[in-house]
């Protein structure tokens, strides 16, 4: 049973770019989240998509813009890369249906210079 | 919205001993209270979670307990050992809906 994957592992970038970065669900979950976290922080909550729609967001500019597959796959968009975006992109998924828990990808690390 | 305070920052504990980490919620709406371990450069991973209508959860060494009066709930880690080191992470969400996490413990067990 493969687990959350991600990718691609590590990405640089520089100012002004845009960035996709993709996420495979857990074999039987249909909700994907995903979490920014910052070097030495918490993961903080950018957006939640189920049924191909964003379900919750987070306090994020819409810079960070998302989309879910019918396969139940989903990309994160991030638009004019600011050096602050610089972060572990973490992507966890869920379903309702099992319970409330979350499982997380071993995320991108995204660099902007 | 909801805001998770999580205590301490940095933890230290001899190898056999217990280690406690406490963190505390804003929501009452929050039913569901997740604890991640996080090793160096690595995923987050579920270790316990526990919802609103159970006070006290076990799992061999680890335990949490919830108290919803006082909006707050802890990890117990009996036993310590080596590989328990890492930065463990408390959360608390309505459902299904987003975590939101505390600052971060990061736990360092001395042999």
């Amino acid at each position: 049973d493969a687990g959350v994957t991600q990718s691609p592992t590590h990405l640089i970038k520089t100012r002004g770019q845009q960035v996709t970065l993709r996420c495979s669900p857990k074999s039987g979950h249909d909700t994907v989240s995903w979490y920014q976290q910052a070097l030495g922080q918490g993961p903080q909550f950018i957006f939640q998509y189920y049924e191909e729609e964003e379900r919750q967001r987070g306090n994020f500019p819409d810079r960070f813009s998302g989309h879910q597959f019918p396969n139940y796959s989903s990309e994160l968009n991030v638009n004019a890369l600011l050096l602050g975006d610089s972060a572990l992109y973490l992507c966890a998924s869920s379903t309702e249906g099992w319970g409330y828990e979350q499982y997380f990808g071993p995320g991108t690390r995204l660099t902007v210079t | 919205g909801e805001n998770v305070e999580q205590h301490p920052s940095t933890l230290s504990v001899q190898e056999g001993d217990s280690a406690v980490i406490k963190c505390t919620y804003s929501d009452s709406a929050s039913n569901y209270f997740p604890w991640y371990k996080q090793e160096l450069g690595k995923r987050p991973q579920l270790i316990i979670d526990i919802r609103s209508n159970v006070g006290e959860k076990k799992d061999q060494r680890i335990a949490v307990t919830l108290n919803k009066t006082a909006k707050h709930f802890s990890l117990h880690i009996t036993e310590t050992q080596p590989e328990d080191s890492a930065v463990y992470f408390c959360a608390a969400s309505e459902g299904a809906q987003k975590l939101v996490f505390g600052q971060g413990t990061r736990l360092t067990i001395n042999p």
